[in-house]
This record gives C-alpha cells, sequence and structure tokens, in this order.
C-alpha cells in the first residue's frame, strides 16, 4: 500500500520562528490534507490541498503532486501551534485516509 | 453544528471484558469513519459507513471488532474479548459525501486495557 512519510519528526522552537514540515507519499493520489493534532487529542483539518498553495493566516501549504510531495509552512510560531501535524492522503480508488508518520512541534515562550 | 461527538471519553477495562463505544456524527453527514490511533503513530482507517452501509473494513478489524451504524446516524464500535493491544484512541470522524474539506474527527475514546 501507499507509504506517507513526514520529516522531521520532532521539531523544537522557540516562540516567533519559522518551520517547514514536509511530507512524502510514494504514490499518486486523489487528495492531501494536513491535520493538526492539539495535546488533548483533537484532529483540526488544516488544509485540503490536493495540488498549488493554499494560505490561511501563519499557516501555508504547498503540494507538488507529480513530485509526491507536501510542505506546511508555520511562520511566526505561537505555543498554541504545539501538537502532533499529521499529512494525510486519499489514493485512487478509495475513500479512507492513510496518514503520514507525524511530526511532534513543541513550542516554547 | 455541534461537531462529532464520541463517548465515552475514556475507558478502563480488564481484559477479557467487552466494550463499546459511541460515535453521534454532524447531523446531516452521511459518512462516518472509525480510526484507530495508538501512542505515536498516525490514525489507521478501521471502517467506514455511507447511510446505515457498512463499505468498508479494513483488515485490522478481526472478528471480535463490529461496527453498526442501524439507522445512518450514530454509530457504535465493540471489541469483544478486548486484549492488552487493543488500547489506543479510537476516532470517528463524519463528512458529507466524500467531500475531504467538509471531514470532521470526534475528540476521541481512549481505551485502556489492563
Amino acid at each position: 500500500g501507499i507509504q506517507v512519510e513526514q520529516s522531521p519528526p520532532d521539531l523544537i522552537l522557540q516562540e516567533g520562528a519559522n518551520s517547514t514540515l514536509r511530507c512524502n507519499f510514494s504514490d499518486s493520489v486523489n487528495n492531501l490534507q494536513w491535520f493538526h493534532q492539539n495535546p488533548w487529542g483533537q484532529l483540526i483539518n488544516l488544509f485540503y490541498i490536493p495540488s498549488g498553495t493554499k494560505q490561511n493566516g501563519r499557516l501555508s501549504a504547498t503540494t507538488v503532486a507529480t513530485e509526491r510531495y507536501s510542505l506546511l509552512y508555520i511562520s511566526s510560531s505561537q505555543t498554541t501551534d504545539s501538537g502532533v501535524y499529521f499529512c494525510a492522503v486519499f489514493p485512487y480508488n478509495t475513500d479512507k485516509l492513510i496518514f503520514g508518520t507525524g511530526t511532534r512541534l513543541q513550542v516554547f515562550p | 453544528d455541534t461537531g462529532v461527538s464520541q463517548d465515552p471519553r475514556h475507558k478502563i477495562t480488564k481484559r477479557g471484558q467487552n466494550v463499546t463505544f459511541r460515535c453521534d456524527p454532524i447531523s446531516e453527514h452521511n459518512r462516518l469513519y472509525w480510526y484507530r490511533q495508538t501512542l505515536g503513530q498516525g490514525p489507521e482507517f478501521l471502517t467506514y459507513f455511507q447511510n446505515e452501509a457498512q463499505l468498508e473494513k479494513s483488515r485490522l478489524l478481526s472478528d471480535r471488532f463490529s461496527a453498526e451504524r442501524p439507522k445512518g446516524s450514530f454509530s457504535t464500535l465493540e471489541i469483544q474479548r478486548t486484549e492488552q493491544g487493543d488500547s489506543a484512541m479510537y476516532l470517528c470522524a463524519s463528512s458529507l459525501g466524500a467531500d475531504p474539506e467538509k471531514l470532521f474527527f470526534g475528540s476521541g475514546t481512549q481505551l485502556s486495557v489492563l
């Protein structure tokens, strides 16, 4: 089956710093999404981004589908950005999300 | 829109006991998904329903697991004869059709099997 790998696995930042999270996937996909799982376990849908670039406040995401990767940018990080960021893909001919390995982000004041 | 609701939030049980979790999706959502997440891992797909029909099951869903969505609204996930390896967070999500932008997750049920 399709493999979804994320890097780095862990990231520690001071408040105000910028970061880039990467997601690589092993086969062509129908859709790609980025989620944030907060320290209480809630998964929040950040971006639906099968291709191109989107921005939402301090967060933006870019997916290059032909090269099978996606990037999530976090600018001017805040402590509330802490948690785990997951990339998830919908392979073709399936309706189930395949999640990546996650990047655990800790932002300190 | 009250979001996806899961009950209970936490469950502690002894090995060999049966447990049942409930998920109430967003009211107009016709798709409902169950995922399992173990510590340090991403969620893994278990099964999903469109209305009351169970359309796909993962091979992770052994014979001890059963899910239902009898009236196309709430869903239950039952685990029989629980094992320590069943300890995990069980997440429910719902969506309107296959629209990924309208996919929302509940807060999960954390199961601990002693």
